[in-house]
């Protein structure tokens, strides 16, 4: 069974520059993650998609990370415009429903390191 | 406030020691889940605990929950290199969300 795919593996840009993550799950897996880590740290949910529906975007700073997973499959993180302390691994995960007895299966993850 | 404290933060053992992690948490603990991630890696699923005093094992490595300290242990026998790295414990909450603790960052001497 192929993991979690998720691109570009590392990226650096410049502060105030946008840039965009691609993820796709594992097949036929309803739900998906997006989690920032910063160094030192456990990964922070960002955002919780089933199908292609928001579940919780509590913790998403919508004023400059957008999220989208329009046909249920995978799934796009962006930012736009970038800032120092965006800096950190951004890590997708999916799940076969929204269980509680269901796993997260992870990807390797997108770092990102703003100059 | 973090709802989960791990500890110790980090560990140096000799190849062969046993070690034990321990994650508690601020919270009724209805689920939780162990996870281990090497450096520039993704997090990779060990065990998911459900029930109070429910105790698991995967080659060599144990857990454990226990409901009412809220906290659980992780255990791992005759430790290896390949135990190396950091182990995450996550609180189950609702639709699946999971609340990751800060890790321990576990190195093997050998």
């Amino acid at each position: 069974e192929a993991g979690v795919a998720q691109s570009p593996r590392y990226k650096i840009i410049e502060k105030r520059q946008s840039v965009a993550f691609w993820c796709n799950p594992i097949s036929g897996h309803a739900t998906l993650y997006w989690y920032q880590q910063i160094l030192g740290q456990g990964p922070k949910l960002l955002i919780q998609f089933q199908n292609n529906g928001v579940v919780d975007d509590s913790q998403l700073p919508k004023d400059r990370f957008s999220a989208e997973r329009l046909k249920g499959v995978d799934s796009t993180l962006k930012i736009q415009p970038a800032k120092l302390e965006d800096s950190a691994v951004y890590l997708c995960a999916s799940s076969l429903s929204g269980t509680d007895n269901q796993p997260q299966h992870f990807g390797d993850g997108t770092r990102l390191s703003i100059l | 406030s973090q709802e989960l404290e791990q500890s110790p933060q980090s560990l140096i053992v000799q190849e062969g020691k046993n070690l034990t992690i321990n994650c508690t948490s601020s919270k009724t603990l209805y689920g939780l889940y162990w996870y281990k991630q090497k450096y520039g890696e993704g997090l990779i699923f060990l065990m998911m605990l459900q029930k109070g005093g429910e105790e698991k094992s995967h080659e060599k490595i144990t857990a454990k929950l226990d409901e009412k300290k809220q906290q659980s242990s992780l255990h791992i026998t005759a430790s290896q290199p390949s135990h190396a790295g950091i182990y995450l414990c996550g609180l189950s909450g609702g639709y699946q969300k999971v609340t990751f603790g800060t890790g321990t960052k576990l190195q093997v001497i050998p």
